[in-house]
């Protein structure tokens, strides 16, 4: 079963508006971490994000927001004011209690397309 | 300042060579990983190395032999490449792989592995 689910494959935006990007996550832990990662096209992984299982206010770095709905269990990336920049892969990931220490899962990514 | 470096960026090789790949952090972090990203983009991680022990080793071929010589190197040595090993090979690091589930991984620009 996918621990973290990115639905979105693909997304266009237009240029200062806002978008969301989806994240799901799976697990049965209680304390654990959701990440989100940016790749442009230069190849690099590039940390945006970090929410807290028990950060009860949702997590907030500039333009970038994390949506974090722990019932539902989803971490959804919002980008204010998008920019040309921005066109890139984004990651969710999710960092749980593993075997003697802890794991980060990756989703497949969603490739973002921001037009001018 | 780099923060993780990997070298090299490149790397093109006929199957059944032995290769390299290096990784060095200067974030003073007790954690190291190797990933590996394959064509459409998805992450996998092959090991996780804490203070030079092998922490994670995720059904990786043995072919494929990590060697950490002290906690801020991690490198990775591929055997008999095969065709299938070609991919984006990503170091990262980061602060602990124990403990809370708030710790940020930072990644290196990654070396992409091209076998022929």
């Amino acid at each position: 079963a996918q621990k973290i689910t990115q639905t979105q494959p693909g997304m266009f935006v237009q240029e200062k508006e806002a978008v969301t990007l989806d994240c799901t996550y799976d697990t049965s832990d209680q304390s654990y971490g959701l990440f989100w990662y940016k790749q442009p096209s230069s190849g690099e992984m590039i940390f945006l994000i970090y929410q807290g299982s028990y950060d009860e206010q949702n997590a907030t770095e500039g333009r970038y927001s994390l949506n974090f709905q722990k019932a539902r269990k989803s971490a959804n990336l919002v980008i204010s004011a998008s920019q040309l920049g921005d066109s890139a892969m984004y990651f969710c990931a999710m960092r749980e209690e593993n075997t003697g220490g802890f794991k980060t899962i990756f989703g497949a990514g969603t490739r973002l397309f921001v037009k001018a | 300042d780099t923060a993780v470096s990997q070298t090299p960026k490149y790397l093109v090789t006929q199957m059944g060579n032995d290769k390299s790949i290096k990784c060095e952090q200067n974030l003073g972090h007790d954690t190291m990983y190797w990933y590996k990203q394959d064509s459409k983009k998805f992450l996998k991680i092959m090991f996780s190395y804490n203070n030079k022990e092998l922490i994670i080793n995720e059904t990786v071929p043995n072919r494929f032999s990590p060697k950490s010589p002290d906690k801020a190197h991690l490198n990775l040595h591929i055997n008999s490449l095969e065709l299938g090993d070609s991919a984006v090979y990503f170091c990262a690091s980061s602060r602990s792989w124990k403990g809370t589930s708030t710790d940020t991984q930072y990644f290196g620009p990654g070396t992409r592995l091209t076998v022929l």
